[in-house]
């Protein structure tokens, strides 16, 4: 069976602080793949990363980087000098081989003040 | 192309009404997704068709749910007989076969009084 457990339910910082959005996942196969999915208030997911299994190696786009560690299960997210826009839900989520399946975490809303 | 699209956005019905919803996927994509969504919760995964064929159906899906795509592109959710616990936002994503991008339309938030 898969899940996703996103155990932070909201967080709140002040702008331009560094923050770290934690998911721990877990499955029996080897070949998956997570995905980062962000919510704005206007309600439609918006696609951010997806990394596949076979692929450790962590990744750095703008002010956004991404810590894959199959060690531990987890693909942690975090957002360098956020910005008010970055005030939204997060989603982390996974799924196996054919993409016909996505597996959501209960997301953690993030708050982030001027 | 506008993205995936979803009507209506809102609706409120009485206990064992009846509902469909739409949803009108990106004109190439040959998957289409179901997903419902609570309050604090992540989307859970209902149902997925692959042109006009319904591969795969989540426990979630009782009897009183039933989804279409009669022509491998728009899709029907139909919910028979609500309950109060069908409450939910109800979400459609289409994307390319085995493509891991999905994209979401806005959603319908369905509430039953």
């Amino acid at each position: 069976a898969q899940k996703v457990t996103q155990a932070q339910t909201e967080i709140s910082v002040v702008e331009k602080e560094d923050v770290t959005l934690d998911c721990v996942y877990e499955t029996r196969d080897t070949t998956y793949y997570l995905f980062w999915y962000k919510q704005p208030p206007s309600g439609e997911l918006v696609f951010l990363i997806r990394r596949n299994s076979f692929d450790e190696q962590n990744e750095i786009s703008g002010r956004y980087s991404w810590n894959f560690q199959k060690s531990t299960s987890s693909f942690n997210f975090t957002i360098t000098a956020s910005q008010v826009v970055d005030s939204a839900v997060y989603f982390c989520a996974l799924s196996i081989y054919n993409f016909n399946k996505f597996y959501f975490g209960s997301g953690t809303k993030l708050n982030v003040k001027p | 192309d506008t993205g995936v699209s979803q009507n209506p956005r809102h609706k409120i019905t009485k206990r064992g009404q009846n509902v469909t919803f739409r949803c009108d996927p990106i004109s190439e994509h040959n998957r289409l997704y179901w997903y419902r969504q609570t309050l604090g919760q992540g989307p859970e995964f209902l149902t997925y068709f692959q042109n006009e064929a319904q591969l795969e159906k989540s426990r979630l899906l009782s009897d009183r749910f039933s989804a279409e795509r009669p022509k491998g592109s728009f899709s029907t959710l139909e919910i028979q007989r609500t309950e109060q616990g069908d409450s939910a936002m109800y979400l459609c994503a289409s994307s390319l076969a085995f493509s891991y991008e999905q994209y979401f339309g806005p959603g319908t938030r369905l509430t039953v009084t």
